[in-house]
């Protein structure tokens, strides 16, 4: 069975400043990865996914996140972070068998110092 | 293309009663998931269909949680007999799988449930 792990439950970066968000998955196969953002009280909305090919995945409002199978992890980034990133960040992975699910970690909370 | 809607939004409801959620996924998505989503925490999986069928049930979902999708298109999400330890945000999500693209799943804005 697939798991995640975000090993950072908070993190606090100064507007302008450069991010980067940890994920380590566990998944014997090739995995399925997807990043999503939450705001407080709303949804979860998909910043982006690999699902094969280049390993620098493109996702919306700047994010970008790097597949590395030979550390299992799937870290997200950000050049820049803007106020309005301030959100709950959560990692999740999908096997790639056609009955698997989608596991999600615990989330890694971001607040913007001004 | 709508998104997921999830209703009612919100839900207050004693402890012992029952409570019913309901989720239209997008339209012609074949894949509906079933979340638990509790503050502070990662969204919990607890169930999904493909098309009508109910393929697995986490072992969170207690015999007091029956999910149905009748006709393969909107589903339901039952608690009976409510406990407190129910209260949480209950997250549905559709997709529809691609050999080309994999799964990119879609979450409507959840079920908040308190039970008092």
């Amino acid at each position: 069975a697939q798991s995640v792990t975000q090993p950072d439950i908070h993190i606090t970066v100064s507007e302008g400043a450069s991010l980067e968000l940890r994920c380590n998955y566990s998944y014997g196969a090739t995995p399925y990865l997807f990043w999503y953002v939450q705001s407080p009280g709303q949804g979860l909305q998909l910043l982006l996914k690999y699902f094969s090919g280049d390993t620098l995945v493109q996702g919306i409002k700047g994010f970008e996140a790097e597949f590395k199978r030979s550390q299992s992890s799937f870290n997200l980034r950000k050049p820049s972070v803007h106020w309005s990133d301030a959100a709950e960040y959560f990692c999740a992975v999908e096997g790639d068998s056609s009955a698997s699910k989608i596991i999600f970690g615990s989330g890694t909370r971001l607040s913007i110092r001004p | 293309d709508t998104g997921v809607s999830q209703n009612p939004r919100h839900k207050i409801t004693k402890r012992g009663q029952n409570v019913t959620f309901r989720c239209d996924p997008i339209s012609e998505h074949n894949r509906l998931y079933w979340y638990r989503q509790t503050l502070g925490q990662g969204p919990e999986f607890l169930t999904y269909f493909q098309n009508e069928a109910q393929l697995e049930k986490s072992r969170l979902l207690s015999d007091r949680f029956s999910a149905e999708r009748p006709k393969g298109s909107f589903s339901t999400l039952e608690i009976q007999r409510t406990e407190q330890g129910d209260s949480a945000m209950y997250l549905c999500a559709s997709s529809y799988p691609k050999k080309s693209s994999g799964n990119t799943i879609y979450f409507g804005e959840g079920s908040w449930l308190t039970v008092v």
